[in-house]
Parts: C-alpha cells; structure tokens; sequence
C-alpha cells in the first residue's frame, strides 16, 4: 500500500463551485500534514498545513482525521486561477512523502 | 527574492553523459533535499542532508551522487544518464528535518532534464 494515496482525478468544475479533494496515509505515526499546490512544469508551493482542529484559509479548508487517517481539502467559489495540481503531503520519520495530486481544472 | 535556487532551468544530456545539477540557499537552512519527479507521479525523494551529514535512500540508483560543499549549495550529480532519469529535479530545504510538526520544505524552480 503506497503510503500517501490520492485521487488523481481530473477534476472538472464550472467557476464558482465547490470542490473537495480527500487523501489517505498508511502511516499512523504520521505528524505533520500539508496541502502543495503544483503548476505544469513548477515548483510544488505550499498552499497551508493542515491541523487537528481543521483549519480555513480564505476560500480553502483543510481537515484531518487521524482516526481514519486521512485529510481533506475543500476549495469554495472555485476561480479559474485554482487550476493545479494539488498534491497531499504527510510526514513521515525525516523527510515528507507526496501523494500523486489531484488534477483541478476549472472551466469559465 | 528566490531562496532556493536551481540552475539550470533546463538542461539537456546525452545517454551516458556525466551531468551536475546545482541547488544554492540564502536561508540558512540545515536540511537539503534533492527530489526526482516524473510526469504525473509524486516527487520522490531521492538523499538529503543534515549539515554535512548524507542520507542516501535505499532505492535511490547508485548512478546519482550528492556533494554538499558548504551550507548553501548543493548538487546533484548524475555518472551516466538514462532515458529513464528524464525528469524533473528538485531541491528543497527545511530549516529542520521536515518529519518535525509544521516543518515547511521550501522548493527550488527545479531543473528540467532531458536525455537524448
């Protein structure tokens, strides 16, 4: 079993909807969380940690559940510029370890 | 101002043709990481360092080699290239080991390589 497995769509939405992308990990030890967001042919960028409480930055959610080891992204009023990949990243031991992405694309 | 710096942007090699890839930091950061990504898969890490100490993972070819010099730099250092080893390649840094809570990798643009 991969250690971190997502989705990898691709997603299609119009603007302004809603979309949700979730994310498992193997690795109960794991401790810290994290959402990156990839361009074609980019550099992966932090787009917001994800903490037990849930947390919320503008128009995305991130929400983990530790009991089933997974996570969640959610992205309201979607606009064309959400257009990535958006890949999950858990900790394990020293180093990270990346899911595939999910592939969003958001049409007009 | 770009705090981890990959050169080249692209770069193309011959099948066989030794190659380096440089990764510098203006952050001072303890941990450097060089990742491999390929099309459509997830960044793979491929041997980082602690200061000067090196983790090599244990499927990582023997074919690629790392020098860390100094704090700032790093490279990547590919003895004889394969079509296979077309890829992206990035570095990053954390200022600790990325396994600490909320630890934040700071990437590089990355080095595109191309194998002819």
């Amino acid at each position: 079993r991969k250690e971190v497995e997502q989705d990898p769509g691709p997603f299609n939405v119009p603007e302004g909807a809603t979309v949700a992308f979730n994310c498992t990990y193997s690795n109960s030890a794991s401790q810290s969380f994290f959402w990156y967001r990839q361009d074609c042919r980019k550099e992966p960028k932090l787009l917001m940690s994800v903490y037990s409480s849930g947390n919320e930055d503008g128009r995305f959610t991130a929400q983990l559940n530790r009991a089933s080891q997974y996570i969640s992204l959610l992205i309201r009023d979607s606009k064309l510029s959400d257009s990535a990949t958006y890949l999950c990243v858990v900790t394990s031991g020293y180093a990270l370890n990346f899911g595939k992405g999910t592939s969003l694309l958001v049409t007009p | 101002d770009a705090m981890v710096i990959q050169n080249p942007r692209y770069q193309v090699t011959q099948f066989g043709k030794p190659v380096t890839l440089s990764c510098s930091q203006t952050l001072n950061h303890n941990v450097m990481y060089w990742y491999q990504q390929k099309s459509s898969q997830a960044p793979k890490l491929l041997f980082h360092y602690y200061d000067k100490d090196f983790n090599n993972e244990a499927d990582t070819p023997d074919n690629f080699q790392s020098r860390r010099p100094n704090t700032s730099f790093c490279f990547l250092d590919i003895r004889s290239p394969g079509l296979g080893d077309a890829a992206m390649y990035l570095c990053a840094t954390s200022r600790e080991f990325s396994g600490a809570a909320n630890e934040k990798l700071f990437f590089g643009s990355g080095t595109q390589l191309s194998v002819l």
